[in-house]
């Protein structure tokens, strides 16, 4: 089975940097994703790691610990428009499924 | 490129009514397909799953059912609505192993 862990909510203040972490268990691991969704909208592709180490895309960074079961999503120079719900996902590899965690809602104040 | 479709973007539909909600893929062919809900404030839970045509995997005992009756059209049904379908659904699809892509969701209301 899949269990994926993620902070509920979290708060920041604009300008700031704010990593927000992701525990998963898996029979079989193929990838860590991360993703931003706006209220009411779909989500969008923000990263992905299947190698141990650290993405870089911007503002936004991404590592991951295969042993630990263990990734952050890092994201720099706050912007208000960084308000959104981040949500961690892991494809395994036994079944190709993509499973999504309940999300970190992330809430940034000028 | 390629782009994915969903309707309706809000639906209302009493309790006992049937469901119909169509999503279809263009440019890409053998996409793998799925159908996630969301309740207000929570995550997204995989609904069905599936690699082909005819191949669909259902992920939680409920109310809901789904087919795949061409490559690229994935469809998710159910014959009487309970309030509790009420959520906002989500149609993705994915190359093999690769990050999925969503459509622009429904927003059902059971009323």
């Amino acid at each position: 089975g899949q269990n994926i862990d993620q902070p509920t909510e979290m708060t920041a203040t604009e300008g700031a940097i704010v990593q927000i972490n992701c525990t998963y268990q898996t029979s079989g691991f193929n990838g860590l994703f991360w993703y931003q969704q706006h209220a009411g909208e779909a989500p969008t592709f923000l990263s992905y790691n299947v190698l141990d180490g650290l993405e870089e895309k911007g503002r936004f960074s991404s590592f991951l610990s295969r042993s630990k079961g263990y990734s952050y999503l890092l994201l720099k120079e706050l912007q208000m428009k960084d308000s959104a719900s981040y949500l961690c996902a892991v494809r395994d590899s036994n079944t190709d499924k993509l499973i999504f965690g309940t999300g970190t809602r992330l809430q940034v104040f000028p | 490129s390629q782009t994915i479709h969903q309707w309706p973007a809000t639906l209302v539909q009493p309790v006992g009514s049937p469901l119909s909600l169509e999503c279809t893929v263009e440019g890409t062919s053998n996409p793998n397909l799925y159908w996630y809900r969301q309740a207000a404030g929570r995550g997204l839970q995989l609904l069905f799953y599936s690699v082909g045509i005819g191949q669909i995997s259902s992920e939680v005992p409920q109310n809901l059912s789904a087919s795949r009756p061409q490559d690229r059209q994935f469809i998710l049904s159910s014959k009487k609505l309970l309030l509790s379908d009420s959520g906002f659904y989500l149609c993705a699809w994915s190359r093999e192993s690769a990050e999925a892509f969503f459509g622009q969701g429904t927003r059902l209301t059971v009323v």
